[in-house]
């Protein structure tokens, strides 16, 4: 099984402030996806195939990495951006989550 | 548009099975695949099993040999059946399709307490 784990557990970021979140695989993986969850709510996708944004997600979200290493970036905070990430693997079944970013705001 | 929207009992005694239900529209379960995934209170997501368009099913290890996954296709409905439940059972069971090459649309989730 491919282990993913996220760092920060959680970060705490004011508006206009840029935030990275990173995902480290235990093994090599193809792509990244990335779910943004805010509480009470289910998943949605966030970032896909590593750097791609789905129809609806800010542009001011990025995502980049290869290998074992990848990574979620918000240029410009916004309030709205408050929420926990979660990164996942299709790489090798079991499909994989980490165990999650809690962004706060400051 | 795509919706998925689970239902099943809230609460499940210990030792007994569970039986949810993931009912679809929007889309075809011949055309794309629907998983099952839980997360329990205030943790992290874990992928349980899908049904594959074609119709065969594949389980995460650590559950395959209490679980299992099955559809009907004419009720645009998936099944979930997970026998010998405990408290670490307790969580809510998503549904989800693929699209994007991820995890695209899910339900609302189900929240089941196992509890006697």
């Amino acid at each position: 099984e491919i282990v993913l784990t996220q760092s920060p557990a959680t970060i705490a970021a004011s508006p206009g402030d840029k935030v990275t979140i990173t995902c480290r695989a235990s093994s090599s993986v193809s792509y990244m996806y990335w779910y943004q969850q805010k509480s009470g709510a289910s998943p949605k996708l966030w970032i896909y195939d590593t750097f791609k944004l789905p129809p609806g997600v800010p542009n001011r979200f990025s995502g980049s990495g290869s290998g074992t290493s990848y990574s979620l970036t918000i240029n410009t905070m916004e309030t709205e951006d408050a929420a926990t990430y979660y990164c996942q693997q299709w790489s090798s079944t079991p499909w994989t989550f980490g165990g999650g970013t809690k962004l706060e705001l400051k | 548009q795509v919706q998925l929207m689970e239902s099943g009992p809230g609460l499940v005694q210990p030792s007994e099975t569970l039986s949810l239900t993931c009912t679809v529209s929007g889309f075809s379960l011949t055309i794309y695949n629907v998983h099952w995934l839980r997360q329990p209170p205030g943790k992290g997501l874990e992928w349980m099993g899908v049904m594959w368009s074609g119709g065969g099913t594949d389980y995460n290890s650590t559950l395959k040999s209490r679980l299992s996954i099955s559809r009907d296709t004419s009720k645009n409905q998936v099944f979930l059946e997970m026998n010998s439940l405990q408290g670490e059972d307790t969580t809510t069971y998503y549904c989800a399709r693929e699209g994007y090459g991820g995890f695209a649309y899910w339900g609302q989730g189900t929240l089941v307490t196992v509890s006697s």
